[in-house]
């Protein structure tokens, strides 16, 4: 298994552009998670689904970030327009539905916006 | 909303000797706990896995403690090693998610 995959591994763009991230979770996985690191907020969940429906957003910071799920085997996290403080590393993570399995991450995408 | 705080940033530590990192919380009970290994450009992996119902769990090395009267978990590496220096985080269990404390780098120093 390849695990979970991500694209692009690097991003910089200026402020004011649209930003898409993307992940390909662990086939069989249903659950899929996204989150933001930083220095200073450490490992920070935007948002999560289950069997490609949103469960929580709650941890999305303003209406300029999004994030679909099509299908299975696909999710988008886009930033529209971007800013310099949403520069942070993106990762992406899968994992069965069932309460306490651990979750795989992806390598990350790590964004600059300058 | 749920507070994590791992004791330190950095823990320094001699080869061979026992490393103790800390997970301390507040506002939550979670139904489990998880720890994380985070090495520099990588994604965090899975390395242990605590309920509430159970006081420690090893593996290897590795040992796990978890006293939810004191909302704390430490996390112990055995015989440390070069190879053990990383960012480790603790996770707190959700209905179906996960939240992160910061994380603690350590450094094991031949």
């Amino acid at each position: 298994d390849a695990g979970v995959i991500q694209s692009p591994r690097h991003e910089v763009t200026e402020m004011g552009q649209e930003v898409t991230l993307r992940c390909k979770p662990i086939s069989g996985h249903n659950s899929l998670f996204w989150y933001r690191q930083t220095m200073m907020r450490g490992l920070e969940l935007l948002i999560y689904f289950n069997n490609n429906v949103p469960i929580d957003d709650s941890g999305m910071p303003e209406d300029r970030f999004s994030a679909k799920m099509p299908n299975a085997s696909f999710s988008t996290l886009k930033i529209q327009p971007s800013e310099p403080r949403d520069s942070a590393v993106y990762f992406c993570a899968s994992k069965k539905v069932a309460a306490n399995n651990e979750q795989f991450f992806g390598p990350g995408t790590r964004l600059t916006v300058l | 909303s749920q507070k994590i705080e791992q004791n330190s940033e950095a823990l320094n530590i001699q080869e061979g000797k026992t490393a103790t990192l800390t997970c301390n919380y507040t506002n939550y009970s979670p139904a489990y706990l998880q720890w994380y290994r985070q090495d520099p450009g990588r994604g965090p992996v899975f390395l242990l896995l605590i309920r509430e119902n159970e006081k420690e769990k090893r593996k290897e090395r590795l040992k796990v403690t978890f006293d939810t009267t004191l909302k704390q978990s430490l996390f112990h590496i055995t015989a440390s090693q070069p190879a053990d220096s990383a960012t480790y985080l603790c996770a707190l269990g959700g209905a179906n998610n996960l939240f992160f404390g910061t994380g603690t780098r350590l450094t094991v120093i031949p």
